[in-house]
């Protein structure tokens, strides 16, 4: 298994705080990304990054940045927590453009 | 605009029998495909991937079949045994691109 770990695994947040997962990698891997698992929804890109310090958007991007300032960590942060970021949040890691990603176990956030 | 398409929200077949899995995609850029499987409260898993040059690929009881023409792709999972019981999300990427484009899923259950 590919060393991924995501941290916390479990958080309840009130609207309006602000909240920052962690994802931290041991495989060196140059790509990494941030989605979100919703029912009827499948899997959604948030953001990801394509090395230290450089990372772009996805498709459902609003509301949330990240920061990558090495290459093992990759930071999502939600700003101001709405209930519509209720999810569960998975980060992934792959070290070729386009093929298969790695993905950590997951952070259930609940938004009340 | 959803460019990869599980039609089929779930899924239920008897232990033994084939599971097929179906997965359709609009982008006819798309030149890579990968199926992967997610048990609750885990990250979701790879499970097998084919390119375009070829139209099948298989690893043990799981076959992956690619139909370029209609740009369909689907999953056999011959015998089906409980422990496939998951969700199955298809992706697809095109050659350059960072980024993967998930299906919504499907759901199987197998039953014993």
């Amino acid at each position: 298994d590919a060393g991924i770990t995501q941290s916390p695994r479990h958080k309840v947040t009130e609207t309006g705080t602000p909240v920052t997962l962690r994802c931290h990698q041991t495989e060196n891997h140059r790509y990494m990304y941030w989605y979100r698992q919703d029912p009827g929804h499948g899997l959604r890109l948030i953001h990801y990054s394509y090395g230290v310090k450089d990372t772009d958007k996805g498709e459902v991007s609003d509301g949330y940045s990240v920061s990558r300032s090495k290459t093992e960590d990759f930071l999502l942060t939600l700003e101001s927590a709405t209930s519509s970021q209720t999810s569960v949040y998975f980060c992934a890691i792959s070290d070729k453009q386009g093929y298969k990603q790695y993905f950590g176990p997951g952070t259930r956030l609940t938004v009340t | 605009d959803q460019q990869v398409k599980q039609n089929s929200p779930s899924l239920s077949v008897q232990e033994g029998r084939i599971s097929i899995l179906n997965c359709d995609y609009t982008n006819s850029m798309f030149d890579y495909f990968l199926w992967y499987k997610k048990y609750p409260a885990e990250g979701p898993t790879f499970l097998i991937s084919i390119s375009s040059i070829k139209d099948k690929n298989e690893d043990g009881r799981f076959t992956v079949f690619l139909n370029k023409s209609a740009k369909h792709l689907s999953l056999h999972i011959v015998p089906s045994q409980p422990g496939d019981s998951a969700v199955y999300f298809c992706a697809a990427s095109k050659g350059g691109s960072e980024k993967l484009v998930f299906g919504k899923g499907t759901k199987l259950t197998v039953n014993p």
